[in-house]
C-alpha cells in the first residue's frame, strides 16, 4: 500500500531564508509524486508533480522538488523563502493522479 | 474561468440530521474527486468519478456515506445520521479525465461540524 510521511509538523524559516521541506514515500512500482499547497481559505493548489523522467523537477511559484529512488524521498524547496509562502504544504503519492494518497502536512511560518 | 466551487462553505447541523454537501466542477472535467481532511491531516480521498459513474467509491467510511453525480457535472456528497466524528472539510476536486497526469483542481471546501 501506498504511504506519505512528512516527518516536520511545523518548520519557521526567516524571509529570505532557503527551505527545505521533507517528503518520505512508500509505494511498489514507480510513483506519481506530487506537492501541493494550502493557504488559510483556499483550496489545495499544485506546486509541481513528477511522474518520469528528470528526477530535479521545476514548479510555480519558484519551488522545486527531487525524486531520489534510492532514499524514497521528493523533498521540496526553495532558494529564497518569500512572506507569501507560508501555508500548510502537502506531499501525496500514486499510481496516477486518481489514487493520490497525501501526507499529513507541513505547516510553514515565515518570520519577517 | 471559473474553478470548483463547493456549497455551502460551511454547515452546521446536529448530530443524527442528514446532510448534503455540493461540488460544480470546472466545466469540460469529467473526473470528480471527494475528500475528507480532518484537523491536522492531509486530504482523505473518499471516491471519484468518470463522468456520471463512480469508478471508485474504496474510500468511503461507511454506508452513511454516498455521492452522486447524474449528469456528469454538479456532484453531491450526502451524509445520513451524522456523527460528531463525522466533522471536516470536505474536498472536492475535478480533472480533464482520470487516470492519468492531468491536474486536479481543487475547490475551497465545505467545513462540516456535527454537534
Amino acid at each position: 500500500a501506498q504511504s506519505v510521511t512528512q516527518p516536520d509538523i511545523h518548520i519557521t524559516v526567516s524571509e529570505g531564508a532557503s527551505l527545505e521541506l521533507r517528503c518520505n514515500y512508500s509505494y511498489g512500482a514507480t510513483p506519481y509524486l506530487f506537492w501541493y499547497v494550502q493557504s488559510p481559505g483556499q483550496g489545495l493548489q499544485l506546486l509541481l508533480k513528477y511522474f518520469s523522467g528528470d528526477t530535479l523537477v521545476q514548479g510555480i511559484k519558484g519551488f522545486e522538488a527531487e525524486f531520489k529512488r534510492s532514499q524514497s524521498s521528493f523533498n521540496l524547496r526553495k532558494p529564497s523563502v518569500h512572506w507569501s509562502d507560508a501555508a500548510e504544504y502537502f506531499c501525496a503519492v500514486g499510481p496516477n493522479n486518481n489514487d493520490m494518497r497525501f501526507g499529513a502536512g507541513t505547516r510553514l511560518t515565515v518570520k519577517p | 474561468g471559473a474553478g470548483v466551487s463547493q456549497t455551502p462553505s460551511n454547515k452546521v447541523t446536529e448530530k443524527g440530521k442528514y446532510v448534503e454537501l455540493r461540488c460544480d466542477p470546472i466545466s469540460g472535467h469529467t473526473a470528480l474527486y471527494w475528500y475528507r481532511q480532518s484537523l491536522g491531516q492531509g486530504p482523505e480521498f473518499l471516491i471519484y468519478f468518470q463522468g456520471t459513474g463512480a469508478a471508485d467509491d474504496s474510500g468511503l467510511p461507511n454506508d452513511r456515506f454516498f455521492a452522486v453525480r447524474p449528469e456528469g457535472s454538479v456532484s453531491t456528497l450526502k451524509i445520513q445520521r451524522t456523527e460528531r466524528g463525522d466533522s471536516a472539510v470536505y474536498l472536492c476536486a475535478s480533472s480533464l479525465a482520470a487516470g492519468g497526469t492531468d491536474e486536479q483542481f481543487f475547490g475551497p471546501g465545505t467545513r462540516l461540524t456535527v454537534l
